[in-house]
């Protein structure tokens, strides 16, 4: 079966410094992959996808970049961070090529900048 | 452009009452629609989705059909409970930018949903 690890599931980091939170997706190849970000305790923003390895579309500018190394794995980073980036980051993939499929969420990462 | 408007509370109901959450969608072509559950600290969970019209989706309980003439995916549930507490997302897919067969879900802002004893 499918599983989807997310980590650090919190992080409290100062203004200024960097980010990377990881992603890994097993049981499956050649997914989707997913950033999105909570803010004010619901709305959910997608920030990047991938659809290979390399392959990264941004939705919004930002602070923030993704990058795929590996097939099942998506990082977000960041070189300075702002105290606009804290939220409530979440990883998700589905499968490629299946319009009717769902996406399947990581537990998230809860980021706070102090 | 395509987009999913859902009533965003926050909307409190007692015990055993009957639940109704408001979804309208606007999408070019025929989505597949969605209803996802988010426990406080938790990621997403797919609580029930409907991939064609008529199609009627059901899940603990909760149930949504996909109403083509009213673009509409409403979430109903007929005696809630204290656990049914979460932030409730309606959203549906979409195809990626030059992404072929690949599909993203784009949400609404999610309803609060506060259950008293």
């Amino acid at each position: 079966s499918q599983t989807i690890h997310q980590w650090p599931a919190t992080l409290v980091q100062p203004v200024g410094s960097p980010l990377s939170l990881e992603c890994t997706v097993e049981g499956t190849s050649n997914p989707n992959l997913y950033w999105y970000r909570q803010a004010a305790g619901r709305g959910l923003q997608l920030l990047f996808y991938s659809v290979g390895i390399g392959q990264i579309s941004s939705e919004v500018p930002q602070n923030l970049s993704a990058s795929r190394p590996q097939d099942r794995q998506f990082i977000l980073s960041s070189k300075k961070l702002l105290l606009s980036d804290s939220g409530f980051y979440l990883c998700a993939w589905n499968p490629t090529g299946t319009v009717n499929t769902e996406a399947f969420f990581g537990q998230g990462t809860r980021l706070t900048v102090v | 452009g395509n987009s999913v408007t859902q009533m965003e509370g926050p909307v409190t109901l007692s015990e055993e009452a009957f639940l109704t959450i408001n979804c309208t969608y606007t999408a070019t072509g025929y989505p597949s629609l969605f209803w996802y559950v988010q426990y406080p600290g938790e990621g997403l969970q797919l609580l029930l989705k409907a991939t064609k019209a008529d199609d009627k989706g059901s899940n603990k309980g909760f149930e949504a059909t996909y109403r083509k003439e009213t673009t509409s995916f409403h979430l109903e549930k007929g005696s809630v409970q204290v656990s049914d507490s979460a932030v409730y997302f309606c959203a549906l897919n979409l195809g990626l930018r030059g992404g072929g067969s690949n599909y993203k879900l784009t949400f609404g802002k999610g309803t609060l949903l506060t259950v008293n004893p």
